[in-house]
């Protein structure tokens, strides 16, 4: 089956810009969508699609793909932002595959 | 309100079973797949098994297939997945999620998980 590959932990200054990315085959072919998890509790849908948030997810959430590599991308990072972040994809060979998850610290 | 619960999680030792449900409230059961999806101590999210609305498209991580069985049963508005020949790597919450009838491919919502410890 496929793999998404997310880098481990990124970091960011309050209010600034950060971009955390999930590379693999099968985005190729379909949508990322991307989750945020934050300590005890459940994942939470942040993005879908092209660049679709779900009602409540404040807009300084977006994202993007391109090729293989799909991007959450938060403008102006606050506090409540740091969490882990999962990006997904339905797979050729079975229907769903997630990456490792990124942790975001904001500094 | 929109809300799925999940149950039956519990200690378990190495080789029992046990029985998942998910109760879905606030929606249209039935024209929704589901998914579950679990996530052992300190690890990553992981997706476990899939059902579509009707329950006649089923598929399953390599790392469950032929130890856990997916079903629903719409008239309950319940989702389950039977767990049989538990392993210590199976130790894990276990969330259901909904997934709307969207060739994007989603999750949007999802329960607050019940734990299973496989030990003995």
């Amino acid at each position: 089956s496929s793999e998404l590959t997310q880098d481990p932990a990124v970091s960011v200054a309050l209010g600034q810009t950060v971009r955390i990315t999930c590379q693999g085959d099968s985005l190729r072919s379909y949508y990322a969508s991307w989750y945020q998890q934050k300590p005890g509790q459940a994942p939470v849908l942040v993005i879908y699609g092209k660049n679709n948030r779900p009602s409540g997810i404040p807009d300084r959430f977006s994202g993007s793909s391109s090729g293989n590599t799909a991007s959450l991308t938060i403008t102006g990072a606050q506090a409540e932002d740091e969490a882990d972040y999962y990006c997904n994809s339905r797979d050729s060979s079975g229907p769903w595959v997630f990456g490792g998850g990124t942790k975001l610290t904001v500094l | 309100e929109v809300q799925l619960v999940e149950s039956g999680g519990g200690l378990v030792q190495p080789g029992g079973s046990l029985r998942l449900s998910c109760a879905a409230s606030g929606f249209t059961f039935s024209s929704y797949e589901m998914n579950w999806v679990r996530q052992a101590p300190g690890k990553g999210l992981e997706w476990v098994s899939y059902i579509s609305s009707s329950g006649s498209t089923i598929y399953y991580a390599d790392s469950v297939k032929g130890r856990f069985t997916i079903s629903r049963d719409n008239a309950k508005n319940s989702l389950y997945l039977q767990m049989n020949s538990l392993r210590a790597e199976d130790t894990a919450v276990y969330y259901c999620a909904r997934v709307p009838l969207d060739p994007r491919g989603y999750m949007d919502v999802w329960g607050k998980g019940t734990t299973v410890t496989v030990s003995s």
